[in-house]
């Protein structure tokens, strides 16, 4: 059973535009919700992670929006760049259970200039 | 301060054979996970050692087992290895200090191809 589950696979937004990916769990004992970036080759990096206690987080041109009796939450990137081209995966986990993350299946992004 | 570092960065290996991958945490972190990723998935938890101990592990079979070291590098070990076993392996690790989290990095990875 899939735990997080992430869309779309896949999605081409132009320079400057808005980038929307969106995830839903399952399991209402997840606490922690970050999303990762990652790059061929590379490992994912950490972008920004939300707690349920609050709906919106933002960090620079990233922004994630979470609604806790829906179990979604969902990634907004403002004015995308081409630099922002890369894969994202969202993630969920128990503060409690330590670092055992469930991702998403993953989002490739492809920005055009 | 160093990041993950993981070696060796691919490995072919047959069916039936064993591999160890390694990984040496960041400074000042306790805690190694590993999680296995097939092309065009997300990655998935195979274990996690804190303090030298196994603490938690996914839907992995035994023939994945694993270590962890007084420094807190860490080794994965795969015996029987299947086709199906062909993903990048990421490790990651962390602070646990008092029950509380800290963020986790990861490794660039290991590219095993079981032939």
């Amino acid at each position: 059973q899939q735990q997080v589950k992430q869309s779309p696979q896949s999605l081409i937004v132009q320079k400057g535009g808005i980038s929307i990916i969106n995830c839903a769990y399952e399991n209402t004992a997840f606490d922690y919700f970050p999303w990762y970036q990652q790059f061929p080759g590379k490992g994912p990096a950490l972008l920004i992670a939300i707690r349920p206690d609050v709906s919106e987080k933002k960090e620079g041109r990233f922004t994630i929006s979470f609604n806790k009796s829906a179990k979604q939450f969902s990634l907004h990137i403002m004015d995308s760049q081409p630099g922002d081209s890369a894969t994202y995966f969202c993630a969920a986990s128990m503060i409690g259970n330590f670092n055992k993350f469930y991702f998403g299946s993953g989002t490739k992004l492809n920005v055009k200039p | 301060e160093t990041g993950v570092t993981q070696s060796p960065t691919h490995l072919i290996k047959t069916r039936g054979q064993q591999v160890t991958l390694r990984c040496s945490s960041q400074s000042g972190h306790n805690t190694v996970s590993w999680y296995q990723q097939a092309l065009g998935q997300g990655p998935q938890f195979i274990f996690q050692y804190y303090r030298e101990e196994e603490n938690g592990r996914g839907n992995f079979p035994p023939r994945f087992s694993g270590l962890q070291f007084p420094n807190y590098s860490s080794e994965l070990n795969v015996n029987a290895l299947e086709l199906d076993d062909s993903a990048l392996y990421l490790c990651a690790s962390s602070l646990v200090s008092g029950g509380l989290y800290n963020e986790q990095f990861f490794g660039p990875g290991t590219r095993l191809t079981v032939l």
